[in-house]
């Protein structure tokens, strides 16, 4: 079973600049996470897709940030236009259902660099 | 404010020794709390998840604790390998959405 993936893994972006990740989940996970973590800062939370419906987004930094997950597949995260405290690893994960203990399966992260 | 602290940040061991790394957190409503394990260049990998009611899961060498009226958490590594050398990161997830919050992680180095 192939596991969550995310392309690009590195973007290298000028101050400005618009950048598309993206987030394919294990097939049949209707849950969808994108989480973020700055430079030497925790990982944290950005929003929650159940399907293509946003369950929660209250972990968005501002609305430079935009999130879709149409048909409820894959998730794409639009930076526009990017900051310097955008760069970070962003991490997406996904999980089968919304039981308290789903385990939460992450992609390897999408390292961002803004100049 | 829920928030998770570990320690330490880092350490070192030898291939073969235990070792054990601590986690407080201060998450409410409590629903379970979670150790992963990170790799360089590659996302946290579940190691165990334990509920409230739960104060010890193991998972072949690394056995979790869990005091929930003290609020902390443990992970210990039994006869480390080398392949055991990455970042250990305590998630707690409340009771309030699927929202998890994440600890700093201690960043464990096992040499030969």
């Amino acid at each position: 079973e192939a596991g969550v993936t995310q392309f690009p893994s590195h973007s290298v972006i000028e101050k400005g600049q618009t950048v598309t990740l993206r987030c394919d989940p294990i097939s049949g996970h209707d849950n969808l996470y994108w989480y973020r973590r700055v430079m030497g800062k925790e990982i944290k939370f950005l929003l929650h897709f159940v399907k293509e419906s946003k369950q929660d987004e209250s972990g968005m930094p501002n609305n430079r940030f935009l999130a879709e997950r149409t048909g409820g597949t894959y998730s794409t995260l639009k930076v526009q236009p990017a900051e310097l405290e955008d760069s970070g690893v962003y991490f997406c994960a996904s999980s089968q259902d919304l039981r308290s203990t789903d385990t939460q399966y992450f992609g390897p992260g999408t390292r961002l660099t803004v100049l | 404010k829920n928030q998770v602290e570990q320690s330490p940040q880092s350490l070192i061991i030898l291939e073969g020794k235990n070792c054990t790394l601590q986690c407080n957190y201060t998450v409410s409503p409590f629903s379970n709390l979670r150790w992963y394990k990170q790799d360089t260049g590659r996302g946290p990998v579940s190691l165990t998840i334990m509920t409230f009611s739960e104060n010890t899961k193991s998972n072949g060498r690394y056995t979790a604790t869990l005091d929930a009226d003290t609020k902390q958490s443990s992970l210990h590594i039994t006869a480390s390998q080398l392949s055991d050398s990455a970042s250990y990161i305590c998630v707690a997830k409340n009771n309030a959405g699927n929202m998890l919050t994440f600890g700093g992680g201690t960043r464990l180095m096992v040499k030969p």
